[in-house]
């Protein structure tokens, strides 16, 4: 089975600094995808960012970026100037090709000080 | 495009109760799925339909929990009887097809069980 870890309970930063999330999966597969999720406190799940496995680049989607190191299974989040509106908690979560199940890590609090 | 309705959006109620939860998916998306968040936990899959079929219910717990999406379009999730542990948040999301879609989720239903 597959597993999603998350070291970190919580982290902070600075408006406009920039700050890094880890995140650590297990698995079996050869090709499968990796998401980054934000979730205020509206609970609301919201895509941040996806990876596919099989490629190489790094995804990126603004200020978000990934560094994913295929072969230590680590998927990292950096947010690059940081904003108040980036305080949530943050999930990492791991998808399989052949079902839509999504595993998730036990969650980053963030919280962005001025 | 409207995006998973869910209600009720909160619900207290005593242990050995019942409750049901509703979601309505984003139109034309043949896969839904239930999870089951905990307080300070990660989304955990509990059932997943295919238009009306089910495709992994291997983290439901059959003897008080059940779900149906009866035409392949909205879906109830039942507990019956509710117990403490029973307390999370219930999100509901879909996707176009099971395989390599972005899932939605909606805003969740919080539970209380008393």
């Amino acid at each position: 089975a597959q597993t999603v870890t998350q070291s970190q309970p919580e982290m902070s930063v600075q408006e406009a600094e920039t700050v890094t999330l880890s995140c650590t999966y297990d698995t079996s597969e050869s090709d499968y995808y990796l998401f980054w999720y934000k979730q205020p406190p509206s609970r609301q799940m919201i895509l941040v960012i996806r990876q596919e496995a099989y490629k190489q680049q790094n995804a990126t989607e603004n200020r978000f970026s990934v560094n994913f190191q295929k072969a230590a299974k680590s998927f990292s989040l950096k947010i690059s100037d940081s904003q108040l509106g980036d305080a949530a908690m943050y999930f990492c979560a791991y998808r399989g090709t052949s079902y839509g199940k999504l595993t998730f890590g036990q969650g980053t609090i963030l919280t962005v000080h001025p | 495009e409207a995006g998973v309705a869910q209600s009720p959006r909160y619900k207290i109620i005593e242990k050995r109760q019942s409750v049901a939860f509703w979601c309505n998916p984003i139109s034309g998306h043949a896969t839904l799925y239930w999870y089951q968040q905990i307080l300070g936990q990660g989304p955990k899959l509990l059932i997943q339909f295919q238009n009306n079929g089910v495709v992994d219910d291997s983290q439901l717990p059959k003897d008080r929990f059940s779900a149906e999406r009866l035409k392949g379009v909205d879906s109830t999730l039942k507990i019956q009887p509710a117990k403490l542990e029973d307390s999370a948040v219930y999100l509901c999301a879909s996707s176009f097809r099971q395989g390599g879609d972005e899932q939605f989720f909606g805003p969740g239903t919080r539970l209380t069980v008393l």
